[in-house]
């Protein structure tokens, strides 16, 4: 079946640190992948998102490319702030039996310091 | 645009008490509807899933139900509450679209749910 693995968490950076978050999936096929954002208490927002291989989703300053060839999607920002401090979950969606359920990873907490 | 609503927001309940969630979409029509759990410090679980009236699959068995009562309503339900059942409980929505496949979701706000 389908499986995304995320790196394990808390990350923790400094203002202005690079940031990686590791993110491989499984699937048969060609699936869509996503990255998802879940800040303090509320629901998660769809940061960004690729549909097909070497597609690079972009929003808010994170990248992130679609890896087939290792698949990976991994997510990355040049220069990380405080209000980035969040939860962040990589997702891959692929038809399975005619149902659209998505797959997601457990998630890696991120924390920014000043 | 679209919106999502969850209430109520937060929830202290008693062990063994009735549970009524309710979310609704605005701005779509004959939207994927979706009920995810989320306990403190882990990752998302699916409860159940909609892809029209009257039509539930259930993802985990345990003492919750889902009705899908109209189009853009989706509620989550228990006869007796358990102290397992605490979490923070979120509703998604997503494009059904006979053209074209999507997989994005839409998250509401979330409810807050503490079994005592």
């Amino acid at each position: 079946g389908n499986s995304v693995t995320q790196m394990e968490g808390p990350v923790t950076l400094s203002e202005e640190a690079f940031l990686t978050i590791n993110c491989t999936y499984t699937a048969t096929g060609y699936p869509s992948l996503f990255w998802y954002v879940q800040y303090p208490g509320e629901g998660l927002q769809l940061l960004l998102k690729a549909t097909k291989a070497d597609d690079k989703g972009s929003n808010k300053g994170f990248e992130a490319t679609y890896r087939k060839e290792t698949t990976s999607f991994h997510l990355e920002k040049g220069s990380v702030q405080v209000s980035d401090s969040a939860v962040y979950f990589c997702a891959l969606g692929h038809a399975s039996g005619g149902s659209y359920i998505p797959t997601f990873g457990r998630g890696t907490s991120l924390i920014v310091h000043p | 645009s679209q919106t999502i609503h969850q209430w109520p927001a937060t929830l202290v309940q008693p062990v063994g008490s009735p549970l009524s969630l309710e979310c609704t979409v605005e701005g779509t029509s004959n939207p994927n509807l979706y009920w995810y759990r989320q306990a403190a410090g882990r990752g998302l679980q699916l409860l159940f899933y909609s892809v029209g009236i009257g039509q539930i699959s259930s993802e985990v068995p345990q003492n919750l139900s889902a009705s899908r009562p109209q189009d853009r309503q989706f509620i989550l339900s228990s006869k007796k509450l358990l102290l397992s059942d605490s979490g923070f409980y979120l509703c998604a929505w997503s494009v059904r679209d006979m053209m074209r496949v999507t997989y994005e979701q839409y998250f509401g706000p979330g409810t807050r749910l503490t079994v005592t």
